[in-house]
């Protein structure tokens, strides 16, 4: 089955550096990989995704990469704010029908943003 | 509803009874899934419902765990013979179709088993 390997496990920047995670998976036939972002106590809540067909992705201060041959995705946030503080969580999907959307998540990574 | 809801949002029992999680998805959502997130951990498949029937039950961790959507609408995680370490937050999820795209997730349900 899919494993979805993530680093760091925690991230410390300054206010208004940029911040990158790193994920990798196992199963080359996954073909969509989403970011959640979870607040403490909070629902994970999705903020980008990215399909197999497409290597980067583009959402104002947040971008996604995936590298297909290497099997690993990355999400970049610039210019960090406060409010960016939370766990990020990277996931991936095989695209079996049987197993419908569900996802296999990364362990998570704990970004905390000082101002 | 708006978005998933999920009952009780806490639960504390002790080791050995029998505790029942709800979720109610999102309405017109096919797909619903059940997940495990213990403390600094990804949440962790146990379940997909496609309509009325499980889909994928590969993630139960053994017979104690059961769950079950009766109409295609809510659902519910039965776990009998709690032991300590199946306290966790279980969450659910729903998603329009199950052929992958985003899952809108509950606020989950705290279970604490002493």
């Amino acid at each position: 089955g899919e494993n979805v390997e993530q680093h760091p496990s925690t991230l410390s920047v300054q206010e208004g550096d940029s911040a990158v995670i790193k994920c990798t998976y196992s199963d080359s036939a996954s073909n969509y990989f989403p970011w959640y972002k979870q607040e403490l106590g909070k629902r994970p809540q999705l903020i980008i995704d990215i399909r197999s067909n497409v290597g980067e992705k583009k959402d104002q201060r947040i971008a996604v990469t995936l590298n297909k041959t290497a099997k690993h995705f990355s999400l970049h946030i610039t210019e960090t704010q406060p409010e960016d503080s939370a766990v990020y969580f990277c996931a991936a999907t095989p695209p079996s029908y049987n197993q419908g959307g569900k996802l296999i998540f990364g362990q998570g990574t704990e970004l905390s943003v000082k101002p | 509803g708006a978005g998933v809801s999920q009952t009780p949002s806490n639960k504390v029992t002790e080791k050995g009874k029998y505790v029942e999680l709800r979720c109610d998805p999102i309405s017109g959502h096919t797909a619903l899934y059940w997940y495990r997130q213990s403390l600094g951990q990804g949440p962790e498949f146990l379940i997909y419902f496609q309509g009325t029937g499980a889909a994928d039950d590969s993630g139960l961790p053994n017979d104690r765990f059961f769950a079950v959507r009766p109409e295609g609408s809510v659902s519910t995680l039965k776990i009998q013979r709690t032991e300590r370490g199946d306290s966790a937050v279980y969450l659910c999820a729903s998603s329009l179709s199950g052929l992958g795209g985003e899952l809108f997730f509950g606020e989950g349900s705290r279970l604490t088993v002493l």
